[in-house]
């Protein structure tokens, strides 16, 4: 069994650009969830994915969207980058049957925007 | 609308003390909530959850809907229990989390 696994580990974009990151979710679960985490403060729910739609966001801009492939890999898309874009995106992955279970983290990208 | 309060960014306590860290929260369904805590260098993780009301490493957390707080506490800390713990809120029963801002625990020898 594999944990979630995320890459690239860290980036560097200059602002107004795009940038993908992307996620492998622990074997056998279905959901994925991703969080912005700014420096000193708690992770920030962006969105979650369930059989490759959005299900549920939270309070983010239009310019941050995501996807989910059929083996429940997941991308986090955000366009026209700003400087408070600068932060580490966790990726969670859960069992959704239909309660979600435990979410296990990956160890985060570091988005660098300047 | 949902929120959870975590009032202290630091605690720092001296080995073999106990230990208690606040957790608020401001929901308006059926609240379930969870305690995660990350290692230096290691990744979040879950730490206990209210409804499996159990026992991780000697902390304990319990859900008063009164207070709506979910404090953790553990009678006699250890200098491994040095982390950032996150308690947080399973919003709409769906696995997103609302995460509190986090409180360092720094337990000294």
């Amino acid at each position: 069994e594999t944990g979630v696994t995320q890459s690239p580990t860290h980036l560097i974009k200059t602002r107004g650009q795009q940038v993908t990151l992307r996620c492998s979710s622990q074997s056998g679960h279905n959901t994925v969830s991703w969080y912005q985490q700014a420096l000193g403060q708690g992770p920030q729910f962006i969105f979650q994915y369930y059989r490759e739609e959005e299900n549920g966001r939270g309070n983010f801009p239009p310019r941050f969207s995501g996807l989910q492939f059929p083996n429940y890999s997941s991308e986090l898309n955000v366009n026209a980058l700003e400087l408070d874009d600068s932060a580490l995106y966790l990726c969670a992955s859960s069992l959704r049957r239909p309660m979600n279970t435990e979410a296990f983290f990956g160890q985060g990208t570091r988005l660098t925007v300047v | 609308a949902q929120r959870v309060t975590q009032p202290e960014k630091l605690l720092s306590v001296f080995k073999g003390a106990p230990v208690e860290l606040k957790c608020n929260y401001s929901y308006s369904g059926s609240p379930e909530l969870f305690w995660y805590v990350q290692y230096s260098r290691q990744r979040l993780q879950l730490l206990l959850r209210h409804i499996s009301r159990e026992s991780i490493k000697g902390f304990t957390a319990d859900l008063n809907k009164g207070e709506t707080s979910f404090h953790l506490k553990k009678p006699f800390a250890q200098e491994e229990d040095s982390a950032m713990y996150y308690c947080a809120l399973n919003w709409n029963q769906g696995g997103k989390l609302i995460f509190g801002q986090g409180t360092e625990l720094s337990v000294k020898p």
